[in-house]
């Protein structure tokens, strides 16, 4: 089955880095993503990577891939009061029909 | 380009009652998805439709039915409302093969409290 998991909150101080971290169970999915959502509003992609790669950057951001373990990580590099919102890892699989979202992560950043 | 529009924003509505949500999109995508968002449990698909005319079940159907209405717009209704139905309702759409990484793009939300 399709299960995306994460942990549910995280603190961090403005300036540092933030990581949030996923786990995902479907070995065929091909591409992963990360949503951002800000409160009352829909989600919107932030980036993501496809199952060949192991890294990917873009600009603040940072995705891992470990692949073997199957874990998914978001790094933001100088974290901003404006980068406080839920984030959630998705996974499409194979098929290239339901995409499966994690439970999200709440990204707190203390100024 | 308006993107994925979902009207109504709110809605409260009393035990037994019956409405639609309705989602609309002018991106000329085939798939469309309805998503609830329970606090602690992330989206869960409720239903999707892969092009107009066909619809499939999600995750958690179960209350609710669909229309694949056109293209464009795919209606989410609750023929008889229950309180374990108050959540946040996302619509949302998706390109297919030709884009380059099947990003969905959500509404922004219907937030229905069922007394």
């Amino acid at each position: 089955g399709e299960d995306v998991e994460q942990s549910l909150f995280l603190s961090v101080r403005e300036g540092d880095s933030s990581v949030i971290n996923c786990t995902y169970t479907d070995s065929s999915s091909t591409y992963l993503y990360w949503y951002k959502q800000e409160p009352g509003a829909g989600l919107q992609l932030l980036t993501y990577i496809f199952s060949n790669m192991d890294m990917k950057q873009d600009q603040r951001l940072t995705v891992l891939l470990n692949k073997k373990d199957k874990h998914l990580s978001l790094r933001i590099a100088d974290t901003q009061t404006g980068d406080s919102a839920i984030y959630f890892c998705a996974e499409l699989p194979g098929g290239y029909q339901k995409v499966t979202f994690g439970t999200g992560t709440k990204l707190q950043v203390i100024p | 380009n308006a993107g994925v529009t979902q009207t109504p924003k709110f809605q409260v509505l009393k035990t037994g009652q019956s409405m639609t949500l309705q989602c609309a999109q002018d991106m000329n995508h085939n798939s469309m998805y309805w998503y609830r968002q329970d606090p602690g449990m992330g989206l869960r698909l409720i239903y999707y439709s892969a092009s107009e005319g066909t619809t499939d079940k999600g995750e958690v159907p179960n209350g609710y039915n669909v229309s694949r209405l056109n293209k464009r717009e795919f209606s989410l209704r609750l023929e008889s409302a229950a309180p374990s139905q108050t959540s946040v309702y996302f619509c949302a759409s998706r390109g297919d093969s030709g884009d380059s990484n099947y990003e969905q793009y959500f509404g922004p939300g219907t937030r229905l409290t069922v007394t």
